[in-house]
Formats: C-alpha cells, structure tokens, sequence
C-alpha cells in the first residue's frame, strides 16, 4: 500500500521563476492538502482540493495556486518565486467521503531553495 | 481565534528518562480535533495520535500516553522511558469542525532530542 509520494524531492530556483510540486495521495484517499514549513516552524495551510476543486485556501497570495486531477493526484504551482518561498512543501491526503476521520498523512515533502 | 501553542522549544533529556511535551489550544468551536505528529530528521511527518474534543479519556499506546483536559485546554504527551530513536520534532495540531476535514492549525513544535 503506497503512501503520499511527491516529486520532485529537492528543487533549486532563482526568483522570478515558477515552480510546480507533485503529489500523489495515498491509495483510497481522496483529499490533497498542501503545507508550506519554513525551517523551524510548523508547517502553515496553503490549501485542500477534493473532487478536483480548492475547499479551503490558507493566507496565501494567488502566486500560489493548486489543480487536482480525476486520479486525485495534485499539483502545487508557485509563480515569480521569492526568497521568502524557500521551504520545505509537504503534502497531505485524507478520506473525506463518508465522513471523513481527518487524518491527515504526510509525504516526504518538496524541498524548495530559491536564490 | 485558534491557536496552538508549544511553549517548550527545546528539550533534551537522557534515554531511559521521561519527558512530558506540553500543548494547549485554543478554539471557540465545540467541536474539534487534537492531533499529534513526529517530524523526524528526514523531514516526513508521522502521525501519532487524533482526539476528538468529546473523548477525555487519556490514552496509552506503548511508551506513548496523552493527556487531554479541556478545563485547561490542553492536550500534553508524554513519552516514557525515552529512546534515542524518539529524537524528533513533535507537532501539536488543531483542526475545527471534527468530520469535515478542515485544515490543521499546528503549533511552533518541540524539538526532543534524547542523549544516549
């Protein structure tokens, strides 16, 4: 039974650029959450998709913008990358179809370094 | 507002020794959920524990035990007969409106590191 995969693990970019994260979910899960942690904090909500459409959104600018696709797979895309975005992205799945329990589980994360 | 708060930092204790993480929240629902996660070195977060804000009951899974009190709005874990292999981070977290997959509100973490 695979658990969250993302892709690509480590990412260096110079700012301006744009970035897209991958995440897979967990098999039978069906709701993507994605996380931003700056080295020494707690990770910090950017958003959640089921069936494909954003749910919930964090405080964060719309340079950060998410699409999940009829597999429940996701992608995380970041335009004009700042320095300030430079932190390890972790993505979560979770079961929300009849009623789900919340439990979020965790990939390895994406570790973005923006120069 | 939520919030949680890990007022420890930093803890360091030798193996075999006991160590309690302190967690306490804030929410106005009455309905919510406390989460505990592991953040070991690789990064990954593990998941621990969920608590749903109408079972008080404290619970033991191995050298694991929390303790939830809402009189103080709290919700500690306590590691017992500590092991080095439980260095880590450790993440309280909040989510409101149990059931319906809301985000997670997570505290600053504490970072554990058991000496040998």
């Amino acid at each position: 039974d695979a658990g969250v995969t993302q892709s690509p693990t480590h990412l260096i970019k110079t700012r301006g650029q744009q970035v897209t994260l991958r995440c897979s979910p967990k098999s039978g899960h069906d709701t993507v959450s994605w996380y931003q942690q700056a080295l020494g904090q707690g990770p910090q909500f950017i958003f959640q998709y089921y069936e494909e459409e954003e749910r919930q959104r964090g405080n964060f600018p719309d340079r950060f913008s998410g699409h999940q696709f009829p597999n429940y797979s996701s992608e995380l895309n970041v335009n004009a990358l700042l320095l300030g975005d430079s932190a390890l992205y972790l993505c979560a799945s979770s079961f929300l179809k009849r009623g789900g329990r919340n439990e979020q589980f965790f990939g390895p994360g994406t570790r973005l370094t923006v120069l | 507002a939520q919030k949680v708060t890990q007022a420890q930092t930093e803890i360091s204790v030798v193996e075999k020794e006991d160590v309690t993480l302190d967690c306490v929240y804030e929410t106005r629902d009455t309905t919510y959920y406390l989460f505990w996660y592991k953040q070991p070195p690789s990064g990954e977060l593990v998941f621990l524990i969920r608590r749903n804000s109408f079972d008080e009951q404290n619970e033991i899974s191995g050298r694991y035990s929390w303790n939830f009190q809402k009189s103080t709005s709290s919700f500690n874990f306590t590691i017992t007969a500590s092991q080095v292999v439980d260095s880590a981070v450790y993440f309280c977290a909040l989510s409101e409106n149990a059931g319906n997959n809301r985000k997670l509100i997570w505290g600053l973490g504490t970072s554990l590191a058991v000496n040998p």
